[in-house]
C-alpha cells in the first residue's frame, strides 16, 4: 500500500514565523501535491510538482513556497505565517506522467494553527 | 469560473437504503471524474474514477454515473451500512495534460441503524 506521511498531525505557530510542513511518500510517485482544506471550501491546490526540482503554482500559492529536492519528499513552506493560513494541510502523491486520471494518495493531514 | 457543487453538506439515510450523492459542475468540460471518501481526521481515500466517455462504473456496492449533457455525476451506495458514514468528495480533471484536479467541498453522509 502507498504510504504518504506528513511530519506533524498538529502544529501551533506564531504570526510571522517561517513554517515548514514535510511530506514523504514511499511509492516512487512522480507527482506530489499540497492542498489546504477549509470548511465549505473543499480542497484547494497550493502547489504541485511533477518531478524533482520542479514546481507549479496551484490555485492559491500566495504566501507559500515549496521544495522538492528528492523524489520522495515535498515540503511546503509558509514564508511568514499569518492567521488566515490556519487550516488543515493535506499532501498527496500520484504516479505517472499525467496525473489527471491517476488516483491521488493522501496523507492524514497537518492541522496548523497560527496564533 | 469553474465551479463544482455537491448536492448538500449533509445527507442522512436509513441503513439498507441506497444513498445517492450528486456532483454538479459549471464552466468546465472534465475528461475524468473521481470520487473519494474522507473520514474525520483522515486524508481522502480514492474510490472510483470514470472517464467522460463512460456512462457508468461499478465497484462492489458503489456505482458512479457521468452525464456530460447534464454536467452531473451521481454516486450511489446500495445497501448502505453505518460504516459507510463519511464525507464523500468528487474531483474533476480536464483534457489538457497540464490540467489540475479540482475538488468539490464534499457531502457528509450519515447512515443511521
Amino acid at each position: 500500500d502507498v504510504k504518504v506521511t506528513q511530519s506533524s498531525r498538529y502544529l501551533v505557530k506564531r504570526t510571522g514565523e517561517k513554517v515548514f510542513l514535510e511530506c514523504v511518500q514511499d511509492m516512487d510517485h512522480e507527482n506530489m501535491f499540497w492542498y489546504r482544506q477549509d470548511p465549505g471550501l473543499g480542497l484547494r491546490l497550493i502547489y504541485f510538482s511533477y518531478d524533482v526540482k520542479m514546481k507549479e503554482k496551484g490555485d492559491i500559492p500566495e504566501g507559500y513556497s515549496v521544495s522538492r529536492e528528492k523524489k520522495e519528499r515535498f515540503s511546503l513552506i509558509l514564508e511568514s505565517a499569518s492567521t488566515n493560513q490556519t487550516s488543515m494541510y493535506l499532501c498527496a502523491s500520484s504516479q505517472g506522467q499525467d496525473g489527471r486520471y491517476q488516483p491521488q494518495h493522501f496523507g492524514d493531514g497537518t492541522r496548523l494553527s497560527i496564533l | 469560473s469553474q465551479k463544482i457543487e455537491q448536492n448538500s453538506e449533509a445527507l442522512n439515510i436509513q441503513e439498507g437504503k441506497t444513498a445517492t450523492l450528486t456532483c454538479n459542475y459549471t464552466n468546465y468540460s472534465p475528461a475524468y471524474l473521481q470520487w473519494y471518501r474522507q473520514d474525520p481526521g483522515r486524508g481522502p481515500v480514492f474510490l472510483l474514477l470514470i472517464r467522460e466517455n463512460e456512462k457508468e462504473k461499478r465497484k462492489e456496492r458503489l456505482k458512479v454515473t457521468f452525464d456530460t449533457t447534464l454536467k452531473q455525476s451521481l454516486f450511489h451506495i446500495t445497501a448502505s451500512q453505518p460504516a459507510d458514514s463519511a464525507t464523500y468528495l468528487c474531483a474533476l480533471a480536464g483534457y489538457s495534460s497540464a490540467s489540475k484536479i479540482i475538488f468539490g467541498s464534499g457531502t457528509r453522509l450519515s447512515i443511521r441503524p
